[in-house]
């Protein structure tokens, strides 16, 4: 079934700990996000890449970082996991060209920083 | 600055109709989406507006005014599946999603 696949589901991670949450999409689609949703707030942009090899900040982006190095992937990394950083993490993707392209969403990954 | 406001709870009758505003202001437009998010899931796409007027798909409708930076979705014949949460994002000048906090919407029988 094509869609995004994102993992792990769900972590427990120790202040300090570096952690990759995985991203891989079969749709072919050249632009990929990710965001963080938090209790109260919309989603918020950490990362976004449009096209393999190009990356771009988003609003959050302190404390992160990504990497695109073909279509299919889209890797986010906590270098040093912080407690603020705890928050569902929703990979996304979407068909370059034309606003009424709509991003599809990952199942999300549930991070939790003690 | 670019700024999505839209109410933080609803609650209406299974059977009934309720209407989620909206109002965006971003720089520059280039159309409003609506997302449906039940709790502990990912949002799903359900409209897309660019133009000014009503979309119609099947209990779902979504309105545009652009001049008034102003949307709304309709939902008619609600059902218990209903109770969601409902996103309004903006898609700015760099097809960027500047995403509102969302409505949850309570459905009572």
């Amino acid at each position: 079934i094509a869609g995004i696949t994102q993992a792990p589901t769900s972590q427990i991670l120790a202040a300090g700990r570096r952690m990759t949450l995985r991203c891989t999409q079969d749709m072919r689609h050249n632009a990929m996000y990710w965001y963080r949703q938090d209790l109260g707030l919309g989603l918020r942009l950490i990362h976004y890449s449009n096209t393999a090899g190009t990356t771009g900040k988003g609003e959050v982006p302190d404390g992160y970082s990504v990497s695109r190095a073909n279509t299919d992937d889209f890797p986010l990394t906590l270098a040093s996991a912080v407690p603020s950083q705890t928050s569902v993490y929703f990979c996304a993707s979407r068909v370059s060209g034309g606003g009424n392209q709509p991003q599809h969403f990952g199942d999300g990954t549930r991070l939790s920083i003690l | 600055g670019q700024n999505i406001d839209q109410p933080t709870e609803m609650t209406a009758t299974e059977g009934a109709i309720v209407q989620i505003n909206c109002t965006y202001q971003t720089s520059g437009f280039n159309g409003l989406f609506w997302y449906q998010q039940h709790a502990g899931e990912a949002p799903t796409f359900l409209s897309y507006n660019v133009l000014d007027g009503l979309e119609e798909k099947g209990r779902f409708s979504s309105f545009l005014s652009r001049s008034k930076g102003y949307s709304y979705l309709l939902l008619k014949e609600l059902q218990m599946k209903d109770s969601a949460s409902y996103l309004c994002a903006s898609m700015d000048s760099n097809y960027q999603l500047i995403w509102g906090a969302g409505t949850k919407l309570i459905i009572k029988p």
